[in-house]
């Protein structure tokens, strides 16, 4: 077991560019979760995969965001066209299945600066 | 409205004395009640949780925290903080089927040697 795991640790890009996160959960987890996290917030929840399908979105996440977990490991969240206000901590976190929020298992992000 | 309030964005203690984060929730169902710590370059890691039982629930790494329904408050405490404890702390309510935590703030602790 070697934890979450996410890719890049840190992302910076002009405004404008498309950016790609990468998210390793841990092997035998079902569910993986994606939050933002902004300087001097907590977490804000922006979607939920219980293996491949996505079963909640928050409002948060704009037509320009889009997750996918194609096989049910890993997961890549997108964003294109970005904006200043991207700028953020993008966390994932992943829990086994049956599990309720107690079994959140999170990496240690991306950190995304928008230039 | 569904929040939880961290009324201290910091706290600092000296390195041996005992420590309360507070926390704070408004939410309209039977909370499920969570501290999490964040530590520089660290993902959040759960402490304790509150699901239903005894309001004094015991974590990891020495803490405890207390649920009081009538204060509607899950303050953590530590009797004696070690500077390895110097972190971000964050407060979360669900309702233990929804998957959308809500999160405080979050309340930076330090230690003072």
């Amino acid at each position: 077991d070697t934890g979450v795991s996410q890719n890049p640790r840190h992302k910076i890009t002009k405004r404008g560019q498309n950016v790609t996160f990468r998210c390793d959960p841990i092997s035998e987890h079902n569910r993986l979760y994606w939050y933002r996290q902004t300087l001097g917030q907590g977490p804000e929840f922006l979607t939920y995969f219980q293996n491949e399908a996505q079963l909640e979105k928050s409002r948060l996440l704009s037509d320009r965001f889009s997750a996918e977990r194609p096989k049910g490991s890993f997961s890549t969240l997108e964003i294109q066209r970005t904006e200043q206000g991207d700028s953020a901590m993008y966390l994932c976190a992943s829990s086994p299945e049956g599990a309720t929020n107690e079994k959140l298992f999170f990496g240690s992000g991306t950190q995304l600066s928008v230039l | 409205a569904q929040s939880v309030t961290q009324p201290d964005i910091h706290i600092t203690v000296s390195e041996g004395a005992s420590l309360e984060l507070r926390c704070n929730y408004s939410y309209g169902a039977t909370p499920y009640l969570f501290w999490y710590v964040q530590s520089p370059g660290q993902g959040l890691q759960l402490l304790l949780k509150y699901f239903s039982g005894d309001t004094l629930v015991q974590g990891i790494k020495g803490f405890e925290a207390e649920f009081k329904r009538s204060q509607s408050s899950f303050n953590l405490r530590k009797p004696s903080v070690h500077w390895s404890d110097a972190a971000e702390y964050f407060c979360a309510v669900g309702d233990g089927s929804n998957y959308q935590l809500i999160w405080g703030a979050g309340t930076k602790l330090i230690i003072k040697p």
